[in-house]
């Protein structure tokens, strides 16, 4: 039983574009989400959160749109340079911030020069 | 400021033994999370320590356990390994009251059951 869904397993963009992830939830009481970051042979790293009260999270090149009556949301990453090409994780938490983690499968994105 | 740091990076075993991983909290937090990541799959949570009890835990058999020791540095064991149970093992940390949910994760611990 799959609660956070990344349907789309890659997205190829261009360099100077925008890049739109997309991260479908199921568990209505989740109430805080993240989006990580994982290069090869690196742990995730932490890109930009959102509580359930907000809609929207911005944070210099990433913004995060939360959707909850669609138990959706989205990063958005404008403009996409080559160095953000790596997996990128879609997390969600029932209890708040520091509480356990459910991710989604991943998304490999790659950005052409 | 050293981040997270887990060892060993690569291990080999053979089905019935058990392993042990180790890990070191970034300099300050306090609470030390583990996840398995299989391939092709997202981390996917084990269990979460904070001042040496174990406060949250998964879906993961009791062959999975844990322990945090005083300074705040945390081990995972795994008996009876199972083939299933190759994968990569991530270590995360993160400060207790803390209000952004961020967990800052190690390189990881490569385990390959034969």
């Amino acid at each position: 039983d799959q609660q956070v869904k990344q349907n789309s397993p890659s997205l190829s963009v261009q360099e100077g574009r925008i890049s739109i992830l997309n991260c479908d939830y199921t568990n209505s009481m989740f109430d805080y989400f993240l989006w990580y970051k994982k290069y090869p042979a690196e742990g995730p790293t932490f890109l930009i959160s959102i509580s359930s009260i907000k809609d929207k999270n911005e944070d210099g090149r990433f913004t995060v749109f939360l959707n909850k009556s669609a138990k959706h949301l989205s990063l958005h990453i404008v403009p996409s340079q080559p160095g953000d090409s790596a997996v990128y994780f879609c997390a969600a938490s029932a209890h708040g911030a520091n509480s356990k983690l459910t991710f989604g499968k991943g998304i490999t994105l790659s950005v052409r020069p | 400021d050293a981040g997270v740091t887990q060892s060993p990076t690569h291990l080999i075993k053979t089905r019935g033994q058990q392993v042990t991983l180790r890990c070191s909290p970034k300099s300050g937090h306090d609470t030390v999370s583990w996840y398995q990541q299989a391939l092709g799959q997202g981390p996917q949570f084990i269990f979460q320590y904070y001042e040496e009890e174990e406060r949250q835990r998964g879906n993961f058999p009791d062959r999975f356990s844990g322990h945090q020791f005083p300074n705040y540095s945390s081990e995972l064991n795994v008996n009876a390994l199972l083939l299933g149970d190759s994968a990569l093992y991530l270590c995360a940390s993160s400060l207790a009251g803390g209000n952004t949910g961020e967990l800052f994760f190690g390189e990881g611990s490569r385990l390959t059951v034969l």
